[in-house]
């Protein structure tokens, strides 16, 4: 049990450059989050899936897009980037549900655009 | 939306002693309140959380205060020890989708 994966660890993009963030979790939750991290201001939700082939925006989705690919698998997709997105992204998954609302985060995605 | 507020930003404390970080929220319709601890270079791990028709809750070392009305609450780690340094983080939920984040609080705790 690997609980929430990332790929990849580290990245390095060009500004304009385009690139998907995965991530996939074997705990059979139906939601799944995108975060992304800044110094100083702890996590910001972009975008999240409250089961299977639905997406909602979240506080800043802008310049991001995202794919439920199945109930395992969540990607987050950056068009062009710009150095703006420079962040450490997590991707989050939980037990829908009124019992349990844990969220349980992944090791992160550390994202450099130049 | 919703706003949290955290304080303070970094504290340090001799092990044995005892922490307080408090958070602050503007939403009343918020619900569910948990804390993450951070490790560098992890993501973060739920260590305590407290839904709103409670006021406290505690697990070994560790409890949590909610103050409905005044719109707060705070983590309270006794004995602490050097493992228990991180970063750590109160977020509040409103439907449980959508979790607003504090900034975070860089605790070290001096051996």
């Amino acid at each position: 049990n690997a609980g929430v994966t990332q790929t990849p660890k580290f990245q390095v993009l060009k500004t304009g450059q385009s690139m998907t963030l995965q991530c996939a979790q074997d705990m059979n939750h139906n939601s799944m989050y995108w975060y992304r991290q800044d110094p100083g201001m702890g996590l910001r939700l972009i975008y999240y899936s409250a089961s299977e082939g639905t997406t909602d925006k979240g506080e800043v989705p802008n310049g991001y897009n995202v794919s439920r690919l199945n109930k395992r698998e969540f990607s987050l997709r950056l068009e062009s980037a710009a150095p703006s997105q420079t962040s450490v992204y997590f991707c989050a998954s939980r037990v829908s549900g009124r019992a349990l609302v844990e969220q349980y985060f992944g090791p992160g995605t550390r994202l450099t655009v130049t | 939306g919703e706003n949290v507020e955290q304080h303070p930003s970094t504290l340090s404390v001799q092990e044995g002693d005892s922490a307080v970080i408090k958070c602050t929220y503007s939403d009343s319709a918020s619900n569910y309140f948990p804390w993450y601890k951070q490790e560098l270079g992890k993501g973060p791990q739920l260590i305590i959380d407290i839904r709103s028709n409670v006021g406290e809750k505690k697990d070994q070392r560790i409890a949590v205060t909610l103050n409905k009305t005044a719109k707060h609450f705070s983590l309270h780690i006794t004995e602490t020890q050097p493992e228990d340094s991180a970063v750590y983080f109160c977020a509040a939920s409103i439907d449980s989708n959508q979790f607003y984040f504090g900034t975070g609080t860089s605790l070290t705790v001096i051996p």
